[in-house]
Formats: structure tokens, sequence, C-alpha cells
């Protein structure tokens, strides 16, 4: 079955530093990869997506990237800041009809 | 706009008790969806559907009903509640063209006891 993991539970980071976060997926190819913020008590809110053909994607200080030879997506948040520290969830979507598949989430801190 | 609401924002019951949970958009989305969030098991579907009229079963669909009579709203059903289903459950909706991107609501706290 499509299986999908990020590495880490929780990353402590300094304000400043780039927090990196990884998305690994088996079993299938995806078309699409999300990524999404989650805030305590709130509902899930889109970042980005990345499609299976493009490599990378920006917006403003956030990256994405994406390698299907590897099968992972990293998720990078530059000059990082305590208010990017919140729960972020990765997605994968296989073909233009099927459903997310969401990952456990890895919760950022951002120390000031 | 007011995006995706939901209602109520908590709630307790007692086992076998029943209760309906409301999702409503105001964005025209043809596709909406039910999941449920439990610590250490991420996000899980349970019902979705890709217009009004239609429904259909996701990853954890047991002890869940659902219907879509009007295209805004999207309702999920405990017929009788158990305390497994104590959960946190987020609607969500999608674009018309596909299900690219998924707009959430705050989510509904479920208890039950």
């Amino acid at each position: 079955s499509q299986k999908i993991e990020q590495n880490s539970e929780a990353l402590n980071i300094q304000e400043g530093k780039t927090a990196t976060l990884t998305c690994n997926y088996t079993n299938y190819s995806p078309a699409y990869l999300q990524w999404y913020r989650q805030d305590p008590g709130r509902g899930p809110v889109f970042l980005l997506l990345i499609r299976e053909n493009e490599k990378e994607k920006r917006k403003e200080r956030l990256k994405v990237t994406f390698d299907t030879t590897l099968k992972q997506s990293l998720f990078h948040i530059t000059a990082s800041q305590p208010a990017d520290s919140a729960t972020y969830l990765c997605a994968l979507q296989r073909g233009s009809q099927g459903n997310l598949i969401f990952g456990k989430g890895t919760k950022l801190s951002v120390k000031p | 706009n007011a995006g995706v609401t939901q209602t109520p924002k908590f709630r307790v019951l007692k086992t076998g008790q029943s209760m309906t949970l409301l999702c409503a958009q105001d964005m025209n989305h043809e596709y909406m969806y039910w999941y449920r969030q439990d610590p250490g098991m991420g996000l899980r579907l349970i019902h979705y559907s890709v217009g009004e009229g239609t429904t259909a079963k996701g990853e954890v669909p047991d002890g869940y009903n659902v219907s879509r009579l009007k295209k805004q709203n999207f309702l999920l059903g405990l017929e009788s509640a158990a305390p497994s289903q104590t959960s946190v459950y987020f609607c969500a909706s999608s674009y018309p063209a596909g299900r690219e991107t998924q707009y959430f609501g705050p989510g509904t706290r479920l208890l039950v006891l």
C-alpha cells in the first residue's frame, strides 16, 4: 500500500536559520505533492504544490523540491521566524482524480 | 467569503448516541471531504463527494455515513457513537477543476464517553 513518511516528528531550530523538512513516499508515483501548515486547534492551510515534472517551487521564504527518483520532497523555510512554528504536513495525490494521502506531520519550533 | 465552516466546534457524546456534523462551503467547490485526525495517525479520509448527490468511501468509512443533498453542504453522521470515534474531524473542499488544493474547516472536536 502507499506509504508516506515525514522523517521527524519534531524539529527545533534557531530563529534566522533555514528549516528543512523531509517527506518520503513509497509504492507509487504521485502526480502532485503538497505541503500544508497546521496551527494548534486549526485546520490545515495549503502552502505549496509541486508537480511530478517540476524539480523546485518557491514562494517567498518557502521552497519545495521534488525528487521522483529518490521518492522524496524537501520543504525549506529560509530566515525562519518564531511565527513559522507550526506542524507541517505533506500530502501526495496520485493522478488528477486521486485523493490526497497525508503524512503525520513535522512539528517545527523556531526559538528566538 | 467564510470559506469552509463546521458545526459544532465541540461535542461530547455517550456511547451509542447519534449525531450529525455539518460542513458548509461558499466557494462553489465541487469536491468535499471528511477527515479525522488522531494523534500519531495523521489525517485520514472518511468519505468524500465529487458533486451534489454523490458520495464515496475513503480510507476509514466504517461507522460513518454522509450525505450531499446540496452542493454547499456535506453532512457526516455517526449512527451509534463509539469511544474509538473520539477524534478531531475536519471537512475540506476543493476546486471544481480537480483536487489540487484543499481548503479545510476549523475542525470539530468530538469526545465519545
